[in-house]
């Protein structure tokens, strides 16, 4: 079974500064997505960022990037320039990509705080 | 465009009771899954739904049913409530095509 782990459960930084959040995966599989939603109090989670594992370029939204290690099965996400309303929970998720299987599944989660 | 949009935002029922949540997927989209969110934890597949029927299932139990309707919209069906299902319960829709579009979830409490 496919297991997405997440080491930090609290992450901390300073506004305008730049943070990593970590994200590994354990999969025997090669086609694959990976995703990163950030959950606000309100709790809607909404899509930050997306990766095709068959892509070896990084994905990048913005401020928000990721380091995708595919031989080490590690998904980072870099958040640059961290503004006040990046707070929230922010999930690693994975979707094995083969037909008719949309399941994902998810970390425990990284509460991340924005210090004014 | 409206987005997902589930129904009601809250809940409380008693133990042993029966519970009907409610899903609209995104304009366009056709497929329709739940999660179950326990506090502290990252959400956990229930079933997905795609033609009116359920095509994938996680590992909840037969308390756990669904439907699908022929306008997409969906609901959520939890028998005989436990203090255990108290939790929010998550709808998306779409595929991984785009990334996932999800609602604010159904906060149900038991007691």
């Amino acid at each position: 079974a496919q297991t997405v782990t997440q080491s930090q459960p609290e992450m901390s930084v300073q506004e305008a500064e730049t943070v990593t959040l970590s994200c590994t995966y354990d999969t025997s599989e090669s086609d694959y997505y990976l995703f990163w939603y950030k959950q606000p109090p309100s709790r809607q989670m909404i899509l930050v960022i997306r990766q095709e594992a068959y892509k070896q370029q990084n994905a990048t939204e913005n401020r928000f990037s990721v380091n995708f290690q595919k031989a080490a099965k590690s998904f980072s996400l870099k958040i640059s320039d961290s503004q006040l309303g990046d707070a929230a929970m922010y999930f690693c998720a994975y979707n094995l990509g083969d037909f008719g299987n949309e399941k994902l599944t998810f970390g425990t989660g990284t509460r991340l705080t924005i210090i004014p | 465009d409206a987005g997902v949009t589930q129904s009601p935002t809250h809940l409380i029922k008693t133990r042993g009771q029966q519970v009907t949540l409610r899903c609209s997927p995104k304009s366009g989209h056709d497929t329709v899954s739940w999660y179950q969110q326990a506090l502290g934890q990252g959400p956990q597949f229930i079933f997905q739904y795609y033609e009116e029927e359920e095509r994938q299932r996680g590992n909840f139990p037969d308390r756990f049913s669904g439907h699908q309707f022929p306008n997409y919209s969906s609901e959520l069906n939890v028998n005989a409530l436990l203090l255990g299902d108290s939790a929010l319960y998550l709808c998306a829709s779409g595929g991984r095509n785009y990334g996932y579009t999800f609602g604010s979830g159904t906060r149900l409490t038991v007691v």
